[in-house]
């Protein structure tokens, strides 16, 4: 059972070039997250989605893209990558929100560490 | 602005002592759930308290919550040196701020030993 694989693991990027960053999850999950970690920061919220096709915006949306196409993926856009944007980058997925529901809790992905120059 | 703060940032204890860290939050929430991170990995789950417990117990892990003071503390009792990680906590907003986790920027636990 591999969770939440992200993909790639580090990547550099020279600032105004593109990439996207893939999350897929195996575990039937209806939410997904992408965050940011900074030192000192802690985790902040990009975007997350509530379902197949649908999107919305967190903490720190500005310079990215998401898309949730197929439920198993979550797909982590930057246009034109800046050096503020330099971090690692979790992806995170899991089954509810509900509060009467047990399985509420995050399952995190590995991390990608993005450097831009 | 962050919905959860830990505090301490940083923790440095011997192995075999009780280690603890707390967090507070500003709005109301349905659960609190704490997770760990070792040095460059993904955060793991490792306890959730809904807002109508008080206490919760999960092996070493003791977690309580008041939410008349919007604060939660995580206790490790007889720590080791593999618990050195760092610790947030996490909250959903109540249902009619969205959808998502908000979290802390963490206490580094260190476990010399």
């Amino acid at each position: 059972n591999a969770g939440v694989t992200q993909t790639p693991k580090f990547r550099v990027l020279k600032t105004g070039q593109s990439m996207t960053l893939l999350c897929a999850q195996d575990m039937n999950h209806e939410y997904m997250y992408w965050y940011r970690q900074d030192p000192g920061m802690g985790l902040r919220l990009i975007h997350y989605s509530v379902g197949e096709g649908t999107t919305a915006k967190g903490e720190v949306p500005d310079g990215y893209n998401v898309s949730r196409l197929k439920k198993q993926n979550f797909l982590l856009g930057l246009e034109s990558a800046a050096p503020s944007q330099t971090s690692v980058y979790f992806c995170a997925s899991s089954y509810s929100l509900d509060t009467l529901s047990p399985n509420t809790e995050a399952f995190f992905g590995q991390g990608t560490r993005l450097t831009v120059v | 602005s962050q919905q959860g703060e830990e505090d301490p940032q940083a923790l440095s204890i011997q192995e075999g002592e009780n280690a603890t860290m707390n967090c507070s939050y500003k709005t109301s929430i349905n659960n609190l759930q704490w997770y760990r991170q070792n040095s460059g990995r993904g955060l793991v789950h490792l306890i959730l308290i809904r807002s109508n417990e008080r206490e919760k117990h999960s092996g070493r892990l003791r977690v309580t919550l008041d939410t008349s003071k919007k604060s939660s503390s995580l206790l490790i009792t007889a720590s080791r040196a593999a618990d050195t990680a760092s610790y947030f906590c996490a909250t959903d907003r109540a249902k009619n701020y969205g959808q998502n986790f908000v979290f802390g920027p963490g206490t580094r636990l260190s476990v010399l030993p």
